[in-house]
């Protein structure tokens, strides 16, 4: 069964401190992986989308790796601002045959002390 | 651009009512996507659609039912609505394929008593 695994469920750190979140998925056949970010309340934003191909793609403070043979993702925040305080989901697109499948994790609840 | 819009943003509903969800884009992306968010499940693929007049079963699709008659419309219906459809419910788009991003809309907030 394909399966996106975040840890972990929650993160509090304090201001100005670097980090970074897991992601790991059970099938190594796919497409691309997204890191999305949720606010309470609201809708996902995309952040990044590392195609299988690529290792890394990095956004401002963003920096998000993609290893594909360990069915791992990490997602690296540089000098964290209470403005990053929300809910990190990773979304692997799985291989399908007739439709690819977009499995998300069940999400990283980030809280940033100032 | 508004991008991903959806309709309403609360609801209540008793059991047994239908509703339905509209989700509007106006980016003219092909693929439209309905997911419903659960506590401890992440979000889950309830149907879409790969263009007008066009829908598929997501992962959950029992107990709805879609229809894309407008290219920029997406609806997502709820024929007798069930206390297990209490759940948070996001539309998504994407430009022409599902290997690229998806753009989401605000969320509808549905409680079935």
């Amino acid at each position: 069964k394909q399966e996106v695994t975040q840890i972990p469920a929650a993160l509090s750190v304090p201001e100005g401190e670097n980090l970074v979140l897991n992601c790991s998925f059970t099938d190594s056949a796919i497409y691309n992986l997204q890191w999305f970010r949720q606010d309470p309340g609201k809708g996902l934003t995309s952040l990044l989308l590392i195609q299988s191909s690529q290792r890394e793609q990095t956004s401002g403070r963003l920096n998000a790796s993609l290893d594909k043979s360990s069915g791992r993702s990490t997602l690296y925040i540089a000098a964290s601002q209470p403005g990053d305080s929300a809910t990190y989901l990773c979304a692997v697109l799985f291989y399908g045959g007739a439709t690819n499948k977009l499995i998300f994790g069940t999400g990283t609840l980030l809280a940033v002390q100032p | 651009n508004a991008g991903v819009t959806q309709t309403p943003k609360f609801r209540v509903l008793k059991t047994g009512q239908s509703m339905t969800l509209l989700c509007a884009q106006d980016m003219n992306h092909e693929y439209m996507y309905w997911y419903r968010q659960d506590p401890g499940m992440g979000l889950r693929l309830i149907h879409y659609s790969v263009g007008e007049g066009t829908t598929a079963k997501g992962e959950v699709p029992d107990g709805y039912n879609v229809s894309r008659l407008k290219k920029q419309n997406f609806l997502l219906g709820l024929e007798s609505a069930a206390p297990s459809q209490t759940s948070v419910y996001f539309c998504a788009s994407s430009h022409r394929t599902s290997q690229e991003t998806q753009y989401f809309g605000p969320g509808t907030r549905l409680l079935v008593l």
